[in-house]
């Protein structure tokens, strides 16, 4: 039962253009939603996060809307530069426990 | 220095063994965490303590036993390993219980284990 799902497993972007990564929750139960970013051979990083009471959260060139009705988030990364090159996680969360479930990740190639 | 730190790295061994992953965290953090990214790539949480107490059991085998020394240190055993307990093991830790907001979690570089 995938209640965090990223439907594309890969992305490819040219170097400074927009780079939208998708994501779908089933569970309106969840209070939070958070990205992260995974090198290969690193553990994930806390990227960004978003309430459930929010539409939009903005850090630097990272942004995250959420859209509650369609259940559905996004990250866009503006502009998209080489070290973007990772496999993003979306993930969310309740505040009632400390347990964070995560989508499959979508891998994101910058290209020059 | 590093935050979340796992020892060993890649573990491979036979079916049936008994092995132990390591996990230290300096970030003074009060709850710790392992998560288990299969070969399809999910990364699903099996166990999380705080202050050396079981918070979250996920539906987990018996044989994977997770042990917390004290707050800096969860550690996992894994008893009479199979086949399909091949993946890579995230350790994390963080703050608190989170239940106050979006908690970051820090994360460990992973342990790939490998079942022959």
């Amino acid at each position: 039962d995938q209640q965090v799902k990223q439907n594309s497993p890969s992305l490819s972007v040219q170097e400074g253009r927009i780079s939208i990564l998708n994501c779908d929750y089933t569970n309106s139960m969840f209070d939070y939603f958070l990205w992260y970013k995974k090198y290969p051979a690193e553990g994930p990083t806390f990227l960004i996060s978003i309430s459930s009471i929010k539409d939009k959260n903005e850090d630097g060139r990272f942004t995250v809307f959420l859209n509650k009705s369609a259940k559905h988030l996004s990250l866009h990364i503006v502009p998209s530069q080489p070290g973007d090159s990772a496999v993003y996680f979306c993930a969310a969360r309740m505040n009632r426990d400390d347990k964070i479930i995560f989508g499959k990740g979508t891998r994101l190639h910058i290209l020059p | 220095d590093t935050a979340v730190s796992q020892t060993p790295k890649y573990l491979v061994t036979q079916m049936g063994n008994d092995k132990s992953i390591k996990c230290e965290q300096n970030l003074g953090h009060d709850t710790m965490y392992w998560y288990k990214q299969d070969s399809k790539k999910f990364l699903k949480i099996m166990f999380s303590y705080n202050n050396k107490e079981l918070i979250i059991n996920e539906t987990v085998p018996n044989r994977f036993s997770p042990k917390s020394p004290d707050k800096a240190h969860l550690n996992l055993h894994i008893n009479s390993l199979e086949l399909g307990d091949s993946a890579v093991y995230f350790c994390a830790s963080s703050q608190g219980l989170g239940l106050a907001g979006a908690d970051t979690q820090y994360f460990g570089p992973g342990t790939r284990l490998t079942v022959l």
